[in-house]
């Protein structure tokens, strides 16, 4: 059984401070991680994608990690900004499925 | 491109009641998967489909709930009958590949009184 966690479920942080957010996953054979954002009212917007065979990726501000054996990933935010303030979900693809945490709901503080 | 599109953006009916929750791929995506997110739940799958067949329907929660894909441009999941507990945001997301990037849907608020 695969269970996906993230914590903390809620941050409030100043602007420009750096920040991370954790996701853990019980079973590392995992095939892809994947870090979403959502908007209130709004779909989820893709942000970072991460096969099994890679340890991290990056897109602007945004690092992603990937420890499959400590079955942990970490997306790392620099430099926030109050637009970065929503709700951040990772979700795995396992075992033909794909399994999403609760998410961290982000509040950048201006 | 537009993007995924969801219709209805919204939907109230009452229980009982068939609700029809449509979605139009991004032109040239092979895999379309259905979402439903709750507060209690998160966001969970309940189906996709490659070139419009169904390959994992493990996530559908009932009989009540049927999805189809007559074409590769159009989608459709249905709940009949509707109940209160069905109320959530129903996304559909696609991709070009099973293990490649989902371009998500603005998703369907669906309340069932």
């Amino acid at each position: 059984k695969q269970e996906v966690t993230q914590i903390p479920a809620a941050l409030s942080v100043p602007e420009g401070e750096n920040l991370v957010l954790n996701c853990s996953f019980t079973d590392s054979a995992i095939y892809n991680l994947q870090w979403f954002r959502q908007d209130p009212g709004k779909g989820l917007t893709s942000l970072l994608l991460i096969q099994s065979s890679q340890r991290e990726q990056t897109s602007g501000r945004l690092n992603a990690s990937l420890d499959k054996s400590s079955g942990r990933s970490t997306l790392y935010i620099a430099a926030s900004q109050p637009g970065d303030s929503a709700t951040y979900l990772c979700a795995i693809g396992w075992d033909d499925k794909i399994i999403f945490g609760k998410g961290t709901r982000l509040h950048i503080l201006p | 491109d537009a993007g995924v599109i969801q219709s209805p953006r919204h939907e109230v009916t009452e229980m009982g009641q068939e609700v029809t929750l449509r979605c139009k791929p991004i032109s040239g995506h092979d895999y379309l998967f259905w979402y439903r997110q709750t507060m209690m739940r998160g966001l969970e799958l309940l189906i996709y489909f490659n070139n419009n067949v169904p390959i994992d329907d493990s996530g559908m929660p009932e009989d009540r709930f049927s999805a189809k894909m007559p074409n590769a441009s159009f989608s459709t999941l249905k709940i009949q009958p509707s109940e209160p507990r069905d109320s959530a945001v129903y996304f559909c997301a696609t991709s070009g590949d099973e293990q490649e990037t989902q371009y998500f849907g603005p998703g369907t608020r669906l309340l069932v009184l």
